[in-house]
């Protein structure tokens, strides 16, 4: 079956950096989204991934693992905005995307 | 990016009516929309694939007689909750993606419905 896992909850401190996990087993891969989404809000693109390495792009940064089927999105110099739930998702061989549970990010002053 | 305009942003309706909710690639042509729905603190579900001109593709579990899906043209689908019940009271979400090598899904606003 297809499974992608992610943390449920996480808590951070303002200012601070977060990392977010997320690990993946999909019948084929044809690249992995991040996505943000506020309470009561449609998600947001944040980054998409197909080769490996990591992407940058201002404060948020997304790596990609194909070999180890891994993901992570590096949040710097966070903000209370940024309090949210992070979406890992990934598109399978017949271009269907395969979603995470999401992760929940909770930013402390 | 391109825009996915998802119409209304919430509805109330009495059970037993039928509720439609309309969405609308609005600088591409969308070949293919998905539709979404998600529970409070939950992930998104999908409900159903549409490719323009061909019937949904409905995912198990998901009353295709309930939730009917029409995809006539490349830049608009609809998706109806029919008899709509208080435990159809959810968040619904489309998006739209042009051909199948592209690579993000677009996102509508969302639809909130409460069934009362």
């Amino acid at each position: 079956g297809q499974n992608i896992d992610q943390p449920t909850e996480m808590t951070a401190t303002e200012g601070a950096i977060v990392q977010i996990n997320c690990t993946y087993q999909t019948s084929g891969f044809n690249g992995l989204f991040w996505y943000q989404q506020h309470a009561g809000e449609a998600p947001t693109f944040l980054s998409y991934n197909v080769l490996d390495g990591l992407e940058e792009k201002g404060r948020f940064s997304s790596f990609l693992s194909r070999s180890k089927g891994y993901s992570y999105l590096l949040l710097k110099e966070l903000q209370m905005k940024d309090s949210a739930s992070y979406l890992c998702a990934v598109i399978d061989s017949n271009y269907q995307l395969i979603w995470g549970a999401g992760t929940k990010l909770i930013i402390k002053p | 990016g391109a825009v996915v305009s998802q119409h209304p942003s919430w509805v109330i309706c009495k059970s037993g009516t039928s509720v439609k909710i309309e969405c609308r690639s609005l600088d591409f042509q969308a070949t293919t929309m998905f539709w979404y729905r998600q529970f409070p603190k939950q992930s998104l579900m999908l409900m159903a694939t549409s490719n323009e001109g061909s019937k949904a593709t409905y995912e198990q579990g998901v009353e295709k007689d309930k939730f009917l899906i029409n995809h006539a043209s490349l830049t608009l689908s609809t998706l109806t909750v029919t008899s709509a019940h208080p435990e159809d009271s959810s968040f619904y979400i489309c998006s739209a993606r042009g051909d199948k090598g592209d690579t993000e899904a677009f996102f509508g606003q969302g639809t909130r419905l409460t069934v009362v």
